[in-house]
């Protein structure tokens, strides 16, 4: 299985700031996702980061405001720009993985983002 | 994206069998059936995936009737440690889709001792 490492794993983060998320992973991968929760809500999928080329968004979602890079196979990051009190969640990153029965779709343990 | 419906959430105790039911009406034919558990402060972890028929692991068994329209998640003998959302999701294998989930609200199973 996939190793994933975020950075920061937690923090606190002044209205009108950016912070950007780190995403390590272990091994090389293909196919790189940033996710966001909201609190007390599930999982929604940011974009997908593309290695070499310019991170796909979804619905929602622009690069002004989370820009993504991803330099290399087994590296991502997400920055979450001029933040707001809104922008607090958890962010996560997920990769999919080789495993034996398959591919599998691993997640790291997030970033707990408060904007205050 | 795909859509999955699971019970918003369930109870259990200590030492029982929890079966966690999952509606995927429009499944697509290459579309799998995957289950992630989140415990608080974590990200979802992989519990166990299947195309038709059963599937065990030593976590949990999944059942997928003939027509895939729907899914049991099975897990023997709970534990306190169980205690969770479940996240029933369709995940297509392949295509360009691939590897991004639709989350739905997931099933909070609580156990009680």
């Amino acid at each position: 299985s996939a190793v994933i490492s975020q950075k920061p794993s937690r923090d606190i983060c002044q209205r009108g700031t950016s912070l950007t998320i780190q995403c390590q992973v272990d091994s090389q991968v293909t196919m790189m996702f940033w996710y966001r929760q909201q609190p007390g809500q599930s999982l929604t999928l940011i974009a997908t980061a593309n290695q070499g080329s310019e991170a796909t968004y979804e619905s929602g979602f622009v690069i002004d405001k989370f820009p993504i890079s991803r330099p290399n196979l087994t590296f991502s990051t997400l920055t979450v720009s001029n933040m707001s009190p809104e922008d607090s969640s958890i962010y996560l990153c997920s990769v999919v993985g080789g495993s034996l029965s398959g591919n599998t779709i691993y997640f790291g343990e997030g970033s707990w983002l408060t904007v205050v | 994206l795909a859509k999955t419906t699971q019970p918003i959430s369930m109870d259990s105790y200590e030492g029982q069998e929890v079966n966690i039911t999952c509606s995927h009406n429009n499944i697509a034919t290459n579309d799998y059936i995957t289950w992630y558990q989140q415990f608080p402060s974590q990200g979802p972890r992989f519990i166990i995936q299947g195309y038709k028929t059963k599937v065990t692991n030593e976590v949990a068994s999944l059942f997928i009737p003939a027509d895939r329209k729907s899914s049991t998640l099975s897990l023997p003998r709970v534990s306190l440690s169980d205690t969770a959302v479940y996240y029933c999701l369709r995940d297509a294998a392949g295509g360009t889709s691939y590897g991004k989930l639709t989350f739905g609200q997931g099933t909070i199973l609580t156990v009680h001792p």
